[in-house]
């Protein structure tokens, strides 16, 4: 059945090493999107996509943080270099406007330790 | 601008008792409302949405919420608690004008017990 797909599920690494983290959204959805979570800040939308073009990054750290799609079956988010407080379930989301069903669906997540 | 509150992070219910799950919403536009269950270790699953049309909007599961605009509440029911209904909750907005931007609450805890 279809479902958006992330790898890896766990990742732990050490502080300044450059992490990457990817996702296969549902075929077909033109959309998507990036939320991390922790324990303070909740749910967090870091970025979205929309045919491949970024419409906003406005919560994602800047200076480290970067997110692609090279095709529309890869969305990738990297950090480099990453650091301890970047530890986070990181979630990405597929989905299409317009269509009869308004949601998004959601990968099971990367959850990432920075050590 | 849009927002979520939840209200309680822990919320606990016997089993076989009614579910209710508290969400106010701000919103600067007409509003999507969604209810999502997280599971340990699982991603987001969809309960219900209300997009517009009518207002009581049943989902998966049993669980039902009602749109509420003079209140702006979203509340989330369900009559009878089973063990499998102890997650995570989480009451989302989505500003009608910008698909898919989903402003989450916090989230409330559920737990059960027989």
């Amino acid at each position: 059945d279809a479902r958006v797909t992330q790898t890896p599920r766990h990742k732990v690494t050490e502080m300044g090493q450059e992490v990457t983290m990817r996702c296969q959204p549902i075929l077909g959805h033109n959309t998507v999107f990036w939320y991390r979570q922790t324990m303070m800040q909740g749910l967090e939308l870091l970025a979205y996509f929309r045919n491949r073009a970024p419409l906003d990054d406005s919560g994602m750290p800047k200076d480290r943080f970067s997110a692609e799609m090279p095709d529309a079956t890869l969305a990738t988010l990297k950090i480099q270099p990453s650091e301890p407080r970047d530890s986070a379930v990181y979630f990405c989301a597929s989905g299409s406007p317009g269509t009869a069903n308004t949601e998004a669906f959601f990968g099971q997540g990367t959850r990432l330790t920075v050590v | 601008a849009q927002s979520v509150t939840q209200l309680g992070s822990h919320v606990s219910v016997s089993e076989g008792a009614l579910v209710l799950l508290r969400c106010n919403y701000s919103s600067s536009v007409p509003p999507y409302l969604f209810w999502y269950v997280q599971y340990p270790n699982q991603g987001l699953q969809l309960l219900l949405k209300y997009t517009t049309g009518a207002t009581l909007v049943k989902g998966i599961n049993g669980f039902e919420a009602e749109f509420k605009k003079s209140e702006t509440s979203f509340h989330l029911t369900k009559p009878s608690a089973h063990m499998s209904d102890a997650a995570e909750y989480f009451c989302a907005v989505s500003e009608s004008d910008s698909w898919g931007k989903l402003q989450f609450g916090a989230g409330t805890q559920v737990v059960v017990t027989p």
